[in-house]
């Protein structure tokens, strides 16, 4: 148990559906990140915020759109998805998202296994 | 970008046998991480190095930063079934940021 929650812990949507994952920190952390995990890839980093605002967008398809209506919760909705997003999706939370030269450990939930048909 | 190279992709080892493992990059980082993913569960960090030539134990685990800052390498002594798992190599490209890049991982399979 990291303290980091995430639901669903599996969901399969076809093509034309709209969900959303959902993730909680219970450690009063202040930075959040949602991930990206596929077979033999590196994890990508998608989204990453700060204090609940936005302050990373990597390349991200706009049929992704994060959420984080405080630094306790962090959501990532989904429509109109491709079977190609099919993967773990990760959801991770940090004290605060500068370093000052020690490394502010990552926490990260179990994932949601998104399958898209 | 930056990558992280990670070797071997898989292993599979006796019960009480080493392993070692090692991320290699073209860029230099300024910490090196070593986390362990168990299956349906998110990783989990084993170690984290701040420093080059640092040389850092956790129990049967021992990692390295290693003096160019561009690799790292993780052991783990006397295997046993619990070490099965994926373990990755990130590193922190930047102090202004927690931000990581992760390697390809590790998949260790331990047989009895």
């Amino acid at each position: 148990e990291t303290g980091v929650t995430q639901t669903p812990r599996h969901l399969v949507m076809g093509m034309t559906n709209k969900k959303s994952l959902k993730c909680e920190q219970h450690l009063g952390h202040n930075a959040m990140y949602w991930y990206k995990q596929s077979a033999k890839k590196p994890l990508e980093l998608m989204f990453v915020y700060s204090l609940e605002e936005r302050v990373e967008n990597n390349s991200v398809p706009s049929r992704f759109s994060p959420e984080c209506p405080n630094s306790s919760h962090l959501f990532l909705h989904l429509h109109t998805l491709q079977p190609e997003d099919s993967a773990l999706y990760l959801c991770a939370s940090s004290q605060d998202l500068v370093g000052v030269r020690i490394y502010n450990e990552q926490f990260f939930g179990p994932g949601t296994r998104l399958t898209v048909l | 970008g930056q990558q992280l190279n990670q070797s071997p992709q898989s292993m599979f080892i006796q019960e009480g046998e080493d392993v070692s493992m090692n991320c290699t990059s073209s860029s230099i980082f300024n910490t090196w991480l070593w986390y362990k993913q168990d299956p349906g569960e998110g990783p989990v960090l084993l170690i984290a190095l701040y420093k080059a030539g640092e040389l850092t134990s956790n129990g049967r685990l021992t990692a390295q930063f290693g003096i160019t800052r561009k690799d790292s390498f993780l052991n783990i002594s006397a295997s046993i079934p619990s070490d099965v798992g994926i373990y990755f190599c990130a590193g922190q490209p930047s102090y202004n940021t927690d931000k990581l890049i992760f390697g390809t991982g590790t998949r260790l399979q331990v047989f009895p």
